[in-house]
């Protein structure tokens, strides 16, 4: 079953530090990953997805198929990303439908 | 560009009667709009995919005939949760696809 797994709830971390998200995944095909971020009284929006290798506001993720895992990595955390962040799948080729992860909320503290 | 837009943004209704929860892509086309449901302090848990001119696709485990799904136009989805009980108040959000999904800003439903 397709299932997407972030054990944290709640990372708390100090301006500066680096952050890392974890997310875990199970899926038997070849899905796509993304992570969606939420801002306070915002909109889900979407933050950035494998297949475009991006780097967004400092923020990287790289998919590892071995480990199924689709880390959400940021070398120094700012007040400003501070937010909950969703790591979601979608197997892409037959439709688009997203299925979220449990959510962690990050905290970045001056 | 591409917004998406939820009327209303919050809703109180009596247990029997149904309330309608429309969703619109403001600056683009969307044949393909997602339905879901957030419960306090949860994640998003997909209801069901809404398609342009057929049929919506429910996920396991949603009534279908309790949330009804209209894509009338390629700009905007209905859902109506009918005959609302007390347990279907939540946070209700759409997404309509094009390329990505976007989201719309959510709607809270209040069933007393």
């Amino acid at each position: 079953a397709q299932r997407v797994t972030q054990p944290e709830k709640l990372l708390s971390v100090f301006k500066g530090a680096p952050v890392e998200l974890k997310c875990n995944y199970s899926y038997s095909g070849s899905p796509e990953l993304f992570w969606y971020v939420q801002y306070s009284r915002q909109r889900l929006q979407l933050l950035l997805r494998h297949i475009s290798r991006e780097s967004i506001k400092g923020f990287t993720a790289d998919l590892n198929k071995g480990e199924t895992s689709f880390h959400l990595k940021k070398p120094f955390a700012q007040e400003e990303d501070s937010a909950m962040y969703y790591c979601a799948l979608s197997d892409g080729a037959s439709s688009y439908k997203l299925i979220f992860g449990s959510g962690t909320r990050l905290l970045v503290r001056p | 560009g591409a917004v998406v837009s939820q009327h209303p943004s919050w809703v109180i209704c009596k247990s029997g009667t149904s309330v309608k929860i429309e969703c619109r892509s403001l600056d683009f086309q969307a044949t393909t709009m997602f339905w879901y449901r957030q419960f306090p302090k949860q994640s998003l848990m997909l209801m069901a995919t809404s398609n342009e001119g057929s049929k919506a696709t429910y996920e396991q485990g949603v009534e279908k005939d309790k949330f009804l799904i209209n894509h009338a136009s390629l700009t905007l989805s209905t859902l109506t949760v009918t005959s609302a009980h007390p347990e279907d108040s939540s946070f209700y959000i759409c997404s309509a696809y094009t390329y990505e999904q976007y989201f719309g800003p959510g709607t809270r439903l209040t069933v007393t």
